[in-house]
């Protein structure tokens, strides 16, 4: 069974400019998270959705952060316009919908923001 | 709000058992996992306990729950230098999103 694919694995940008990430859960996940990860420390939700619908956004900055799952599969993360503050991880982790599922995660995107 | 704690780092002797230990607050929590991350990596899922256990056993792993005190423990027997990488503890469940701890390192020395 094929994991969580990411891509890019790395990015490097600077300040103002915009960047985008992809992601391709596990064939029939429903559930999608994005998750930020600072350098020291763990993951944190930015935007879980179900099918194509947002669940939780509630952590995205949205005046510089979007996302989309149009077709309830791959899903898409943008930050525009880039700060310093944005260097992280971005990890993307699929599910099923069952408490009992476990989420999978993907290999991450680091980006640099000089 | 919920919040998950964990110590830094921990230094062990190859072939020594490691411990890593997390506390959490959130009672209401189902499950509770450890995940483990190499370098560059994501994160690797290595076992998970329901809230309703006090331990699970699973290969060189055994993970100790302490429901009233809100304590959860990692144990690798026979820790191996391919086990050293950063275990993150995290509570919740499969349709939300996780909360996780900061991650303990684990250095393993020959």
């Amino acid at each position: 069974e094929a994991g969580v694919a990411q891509s890019p694995r790395y990015k490097i940008i600077e300040k103002r400019q915009s960047v985008a990430f992809w992601c391709n859960p596990i064939s029939g996940h429903a559930t999608l998270y994005w998750y930020q990860q600072i350098l020291g420390q763990g993951p944190k939700l930015l935007i879980q959705f179900q099918n194509n619908g947002v669940v939780d956004d509630s952590q995205l900055p949205k005046d510089r952060f979007s996302a989309e799952r149009l077709k309830g599969v791959d899903s898409t993360l943008k930050i525009q316009p880039a700060k310093l503050e944005d260097s992280a991880v971005y990890l993307c982790a699929s599910s099923g919908t069952e408490a009992a599922d476990t989420q999978y995660f993907g290999p991450g995107t680091r980006l640099t923001v000089l | 709000g919920e919040d998950v704690e964990q110590s830094l780092f921990l230094s062990v002797r190859e072939g020594d058992s490691s411990v890593i230990n997390c506390t959490y607050t959130d009672s209401s929590s189902t499950y509770l996992y450890w995940y483990k991350q190499e370098p560059g990596a994501g994160l690797q899922l290595l076992t998970y306990i329901f809230s309703n256990m006090d331990m699970k056993q699973d290969q060189r792993l055994t993970v100790l729950l302490n429901k009233k005190d809100k304590h959860l423990s990692l144990r690798i027997a026979d820790t191996q230098t391919g086990d050293s990488a950063i275990y993150f503890c995290a509570e919740g469940e499969g349709r939300r999103a996780l909360t996780f701890g900061s991650g303990t390192r684990l250095q393993v020395q020959p």
